[in-house]
Order: C-alpha cells, then structure tokens, then sequence
C-alpha cells in the first residue's frame, strides 16, 4: 500500500535552516506530485507548495517563497522540503501529502490523497 | 486568493446523529472542494476529493455535496471514531486554501 514516511522531529534555532524528508513507497514515484502544508500547534492547515515529482516543477505559496524549497530524488523515491531563516513562528507539524489526479469538464485537477505521519519542528533559542 | 469558510467552527453531536458541516468558498471553485478528518496528534485522513467522490476506504455513511461556492458534508450515523475536527479545502487554484475547521464534540 501507499506510504510516506517523514524524517523525525527536529529543533532548530531561530535563523537556522530544516529540511524535511518524505520517503514514498507503495507506488510510481513519478507519477504524482507532492505537496507540503504544516499546522502550527492548535491551528488549522496551511499549504506550503507542490513539487512535481516528474520533472521538478514547483509552485510555491507566496509567503514561502525565497524561504522555502522543495526537491525529489527519484532514485530513492524521496522528496525534500526545505525552509530557511527559521522563526519561532515556524514552528509547527510539517505534512507532505501525495497528490492524485482525475480530468473533468473544466480540465486536469490533482488532489490531496495519502499523507505522512507529520514532522514537528521546533524553534526555539 | 481563495477564502474557504466553513460553520459551524464546534458542533456538539450524540452517538447515532445524522451531522452536516458548510463550507463557502469566496468565489467559485466548480467541484474541487476535498474534505479532510484530523484527531488530535494524528496527520489529517482524506475523505473526500471532488466534492462527492469517497476516497478508497472511507465508508459511505459519508458524502459530499454541493458546487460553485457553497458545499456540504453529511455524516450520518456518528460513531466514536467520528469524532474529530474536519477541514474543507479547495484545490481549484493555487494557493490551496483551507476551512478554519468543524471540531466535532460528543455530546
């Protein structure tokens, strides 16, 4: 079955850079694309950026961007999302999910459908 | 960007309740509106994609209705397990954007 299993948590000073691994399995590597999100403690979902797992392409959330990067190696089926300039309001779980995708009417549409087990990431001084 | 806005934000429910949850979007997103369920300390589960597409093992004491702005989850028969906080999330365009979520409470 699908799975994707996520580095462990980490502790991080303010300025410092994380990066996150999500190591899939269970399916194609290629043929879907990724995305990050976190969840600050006690909070809701935030969307961080999507990375094609086929040719690398990213789109970032604008708040993320020049902060946040996000890559695949497809010869271990693992994608990467790093974020620098660490702040204590960075500090939250960190998801990767695997997107599918089905066509309609109004075109190609990915979706979110398995999801790692989560990384916290703290930081603090 | 797209604002999801979901009500009510807690809901209080008995074992056996037929539940819904409302999720508005600020503009239209056709049918790419998700459902997610989360309990606490575990990763969210996907429920719904399509607005009323089951994801792969979700049983069909839930559904998903609605379109353009305004959508619908129904959970009939609550159990335990049911318990929880659901997101509503729209995929249409970037950025994904996420309802403020429904804590779901046993009454």
């Amino acid at each position: 079955q699908v799975q994707l299993v996520q580095s462990g948590a980490e502790v991080k000073k303010p300025g410092a850079s994380v990066k996150v691994s999500c190591k899939a399995s269970g399916y194609i590597f290629t043929n879907s694309g990724i995305s990050w999100l976190r969840q600050a403690p006690g909070q809701g979902l935030e969307w961080m950026g999507w990375i094609s797992s086929y040719n690398g392409n990213t789109d970032y959330e604008h708040k993320f961007q020049g902060r946040v990067t996000m890559t695949t190696d497809t010869s271990t089926s693992t994608a990467y999302m790093e974020l620098r300039s660490l702040r204590s309001d960075d500090t939250a779980v960190y998801y990767c999910t695997r997107l599918n995708h089905y066509y309609d009417s109004s075109g190609y549409h990915e979706y979110f459908q398995q999801w790692g087990q989560g990384t916290l990431v703290t930081v603090s001084s | 960007d797209i604002q999801m806005t979901q009500s009510p934000s807690s809901l209080s429910a008995s074992v056996g309740d037929r539940v819904t949850i409302t999720c508005r979007a600020s503009q239209g997103i056709g049918n790419s509106l998700a459902w997610f369920q989360q309990k606490p300390g575990k990763a969210p589960k996907s429920l719904i994609y399509a607005t009323s597409n089951l994801q792969s093992g979700v049983p069909s004491k839930f559904s998903g209705s609605g379109s353009g702005t305004d959508f619908i989850l129904t959970i009939r028969s609550l159990q335990p397990e049911d318990f929880a906080t659901y997101y509503c999330q729209q995929y249409d365009s970037y950025p994904i954007t996420f309802g403020q979520g429904t804590r779901l409470e046993i009454k």
